[in-house]
């Protein structure tokens, strides 16, 4: 079947490193995405992999492994605005275009 | 540019009423989707449109229908209101060959009572 698995919640301290993992099961994978999103607030884009290795966007960083199914989010120098919930997505290639399916998603609790 | 907007920000229904969510983009983005996110829960696909004229159905499409006459607009209609279908609902569209970096709109909290 299809599916995503990401721990429910992560907390961690202001200035620390936090990994938030992410494994996926599914046929006709294509990439992994990751997303941010805050209390009340719409999703955000933060990286994407479609090939093996690492990504760095400032003080995120994304990692894929097509061949374990698995990927991470690596956030460092936590601040307390990274408080929010993280959601790993996979995409499938159709016929129709890509299609995202979205983990359940990781609440990041950034504590003093 | 505005980005993607979404109408109404909130709307309370009736069961069996029917009603249409608006979502347009002004950056003339080929891709765009529909999802809902209930509670402690992801988000699920519900329709998507790789381009004016093509639509596809998602993880959840039964009770709505989408049209996609222009790049702008992508709506989505409720066709008879259920409380199963109280939820949040986004619209989200990206650049062609992009479309996992998609933009999306702040979101319809719709109830159904």
């Amino acid at each position: 079947g299809q599916s995503l698995e990401q721990p429910s919640e992560v907390t961690a301290v202001e200035g620390a490193i936090v990994q938030i993992n992410c494994t996926y099961q599914t046929s006709g994978f294509y990439g992994l995405s990751w997303y941010q999103q805050h209390d009340g607030g719409a999703p955000t884009f933060l990286s994407y992999n479609a090939l093996d290795g690492l990504e760095e966007t400032g003080r995120f960083s994304s990692f894929l492994s097509r061949s374990d199914s698995y990927g991470y989010l690596l956030l460092q120098e936590l601040q307390m605005k990274d408080s929010a919930s993280y959601f790993c997505a996979y995409s499938i290639l159709t016929g129709g275009g890509n299609k995202l399916t979205f983990g359940t998603g990781t609440q990041l609790k950034v504590e003093l | 540019n505005a980005g993607v907007t979404q109408t109404p920000k909130f709307q309370v229904l009736k069961t069996g009423q029917s009603m249409t969510l608006q979502c347009a983009q002004d950056m003339n983005h080929e891709y765009m989707s529909w999802y809902r996110q209930d509670p402690g829960m992801g988000l699920r696909l519900i329709h998507y449109s790789v381009g004016a004229g093509i639509t596809d159905q998602g993880e959840v499409p039964n009770g709505y229908n989408v049209s996609r006459s222009t790049t702008e607009d992508f709506p989505l209609r409720l066709l008879s209101a259920a409380p199963s279908q109280t939820s949040v609902y986004f619209c989200a569209s990206s650049p062609k060959g992009r479309a996992t970096e998609q933009y999306f709109g702040p979101g319809t909290r719709l109830t159904v009572t």
